[in-house]
């Protein structure tokens, strides 16, 4: 079965501190690779997606993200953070193949905290 | 662009009784899906629809839940009876097609709180 599993839980960092997340997934076959974030009271929206190319995708405000095939990894970076990243993020990963349905697998988060 | 929407936002009930969720993709996507959020994990699809067809079910615990997307746009989820273990925050997303790349647009969730 397809699992998904975020390394950090609780992430608290000062204004322009770089940030990495990580993000490891359980599947033996090709996956489709997902950042979701969800800002304080607002509701779960694509940071940045990999399905197949280049393995360093970059998304929206900044971040990027890149995919190690051999370590099964999609980790998030920022080089330098805002206090309007504070939010939620969240890896997920899709099996890609026309017999799979494209139901997402997510993590179980990581709330990320940025002291101004 | 309207995103999807989803109503109530909150919803307190007791254990036993019945509750319905309502969802409203966004316009002319195809595919929409049910996922539960308990407090401190990620979401768990529940159920997919591709128009008004079911795709995947595998984990919705049909002796108590129930999803319905009659004329393949807004869908209703129930849950009757409820129970304390199904306090959550229940989300809808949508995407135009099946296409695994599609990227998932979540509406706002409903709050569900089981006393």
């Amino acid at each position: 079965a397809q699992s998904v599993s975020q390394h950090n839980h609780h992430v608290i960092l000062s204004e322009a501190a770089s940030l990495e997340l990580g993000c490891n997934y359980s599947y033996g076959g090709t996956v489709n690779l997902f950042w979701y974030v969800q800002y304080p009271g607002q509701h779960l929206q694509l940071l940045l997606k990999y399905f197949s190319g280049d393995p360093l995708v970059k998304g929206i405000k900044g971040f990027e993200a890149e995919f190690i095939k051999s370590k099964f990894s999609f980790n998030l970076r920022k080089p330098s953070v805002q206090w309007s990243d504070t939010a939620e993020y969240f890896c997920a990963v899709n099996a890609a193949g026309s017999s799979n349905t494209g139901k997402l697998i997510f993590g179980q988060g990581t709330t990320l905290q940025v002291k101004p | 662009e309207a995103g999807v929407a989803q109503s109530p936002r909150y919803k307190i009930i007791e254990k036993r009784q019945s509750v319905a969720f309502w969802c409203n993709p966004i316009s002319g996507h195809a595919t929409l899906y049910w996922y539960q959020q308990i407090l401190g994990q990620g979401p768990k699809l529940l159920i997919q629809f591709q128009n008004n067809g079911v795709v995947d079910d595998s984990q919705l615990p049909k002796d108590r839940f129930s999803a319905e997307r009659l004329k393949g746009v807004d869908s209703t989820l129930k849950i009757q009876p409820a129970k304390l273990e199904d306090s959550a925050v229940y989300l809808c997303a949508s995407t135009p097609t099946r296409n695994r790349g599609d990227t998932q647009y979540f509406g706002p969730g409903t709050r569900l709180t089981v006393l």
